[in-house]
């Protein structure tokens, strides 16, 4: 059964870093691309950008592109979302998902999603 | 960036009824289209790949068509369990959009 397990909710401050994870397991970690979308509170779903764990090939949205970090650890079947110093406007739930590849890219399995809140 | 505009954004509806979500995309995609139901508090759910290939495990009840700019996604016959939010998104290029969603809702 393909499970893609995140890891638990987080409450920190302005400026701080952060690291959250999603691992997969009961299928080829490093054969599938791995993707992030953000849901702010309220809000719709909002693509991140992609990781192929397998090279570390990794997409990102120009909306995303510098303000987070998208990496795997294929050692451990993990993908990670970071941030190097975190602000209110990040406050979101963040979900990973996996990609199945025929000729494009399409989610098909989710996460549970990682609530992140950024207050002072 | 391709903008996807579904319609409407909500609507009410009762059991039984048949359901038609309708998605718009800016510029064409070919079938690169998916949906997806997300119920409150929980992870979205993959319902469609391709426009109209049901994804593992998903009921009949839902369908999907379209190509080019302009897709629906069907539900037959609406269940409790259908009250959801429905989003659509393009894979045709990135950077990967979705709509806005639509609700629906008990009548």
């Amino acid at each position: 059964e393909v499970q893609l397990v995140q890891s638990g909710a987080e409450v920190k401050k302005p400026g701080e870093s952060l690291k959250i994870s999603c691992k997969g397991s009961g299928y080829s970690f490093t054969s599938y691309w791995i993707g992030w979308v953000r849901q702010m509170p309220g809000k719709g779903l909002e693509w991140m950008g992609i990781i192929y764990p397998g090279d570390s090939d990794t997409r990102y949205s120009p909306s995303f592109q510098g303000q987070v970090t998208i990496s795997a650890d294929k050692s451990i079947s993990t993908a990670y979302l970071q941030w190097s110093s975190l602000k209110a406007s990040d406050t979101a739930m963040y979900y990973c998902a996996r990609l199945f590849h025929s000729n494009y890219l399409y989610f098909d399995y989710w996460g549970q999603g990682t609530l992140v809140t950024v207050s002072s | 960036d391709i903008q996807m505009t579904q319609s409407p954004s909500s609507l009410s509806a009762s059991v039984g009824d048949r359901v038609t979500i309708t998605c718009r995309a800016s510029q064409g995609i070919s079938n690169y289209l998916a949906w997806f139901q997300q119920k409150p508090g929980k992870a979205p759910k993959s319902l469609i790949y391709a426009a109209s290939s049901l994804q593992s495990g998903v009921p009949s009840k839902f369908s999907g068509s379209g190509s080019g700019t302009d897709f629906t996604l069907t539900i037959s016959s609406l269940q409790p369990e259908d009250f959801a939010t429905y989003y659509c998104q393009q894979y045709n290029s990135y950077p990967w959009t979705f709509g806005q969603g639509t609700k629906v809702e008990i009548k």
